[in-house]
């Protein structure tokens, strides 16, 4: 069975201070990973995939995230946070060629203090 | 193209009477999905469909719960006789080749009372 575990609640960053919001994964096989995030009283927005090709994936709103196999992590990261970044942050595992539905981690609370 | 719609957005009912959750996907998508996110919990899957056809129901409790996606209008996730526990929210998703590729609408917050 694949699982996804987010170890932190929440997060607190300064604003413009990087940010990292940790994601590990267990799944037997390819893993396909996401990170959405999910403002108060909204639906989710994607941020970012991996598939496969390059470790370092690119998103939206400025979010990278790094696929590190031997780690089995995918964490979700910032150069620089702003304000407007303070959201719920799911991390999401599809095993490759599945057709059920994405696993989701707990999801982190990002606070970022102006 | 408008994104994934989901009614009503919020949603109340008593103990013992009947939900009835709408989803429409985006225009050209053919797979839908659902999840329930529980208080301070993620998502977890339900349910995938296609046109017609339930494809994955293994997130889907076995009582209570139906879901449908009919050739023509909205997915629909029915919960019948309502309990306390089933307040959440709802989410579906919509994808035109499968999850790699869904997009998910805003939900719908069910309160039983």
């Amino acid at each position: 069975a694949q699982s996804v575990a987010q170890p932190e609640d929440q997060v607190n960053v300064a604003e413009g201070n990087p940010l990292t919001v940790k994601c590990t994964y267990s799944v037997s096989g390819n893993p396909y990973l996401f990170w959405y995030v999910q403002y108060p009283n909204r639906g989710l927005q994607f941020l970012l995939k991996y598939i496969t090709g390059d470790n370092l994936v690119k998103g939206s709103y400025g979010f990278e995230a790094e696929f590190n196999k031997s780690q089995t992590s995918f964490h979700l990261k910032k150069p620089s946070a702003l304000v407007s970044d303070s959201a719920l942050y799911f991390c999401a595992v599809l095993l490759g060629g599945g057709a059920d539905g994405l696993t989701f981690g707990k999801g982190t609370h990002l606070i970022i203090q102006p | 193209n408008a994104g994934v719609m989901q009614n009503p957005r919020h949603l109340v009912r008593r103990r013992g009477q009947e939900a009835r959750l709408r989803c429409s996907p985006m225009k050209g998508h053919s797979h839908v999905y659902w999840y329930r996110q529980l208080p301070e919990e993620g998502l977890k899957f339900m349910v995938y469909l296609q046109k017609e056809n339930i494809i994955d129901e293994s997130g889907m409790p076995k009582e209570r719960f139906s879901a449908e996606f009919p050739k023509e209008g909205p997915s629909i996730l029915r919960i019948q006789q309502v309990v306390r526990g089933d307040s959440a929210a709802y989410f579906c998703a919509s994808s035109p080749l499968g999850p790699r590729e869904a997009f998910f609408g805003q939900g719908t917050r069910l309160t039983v009372v």
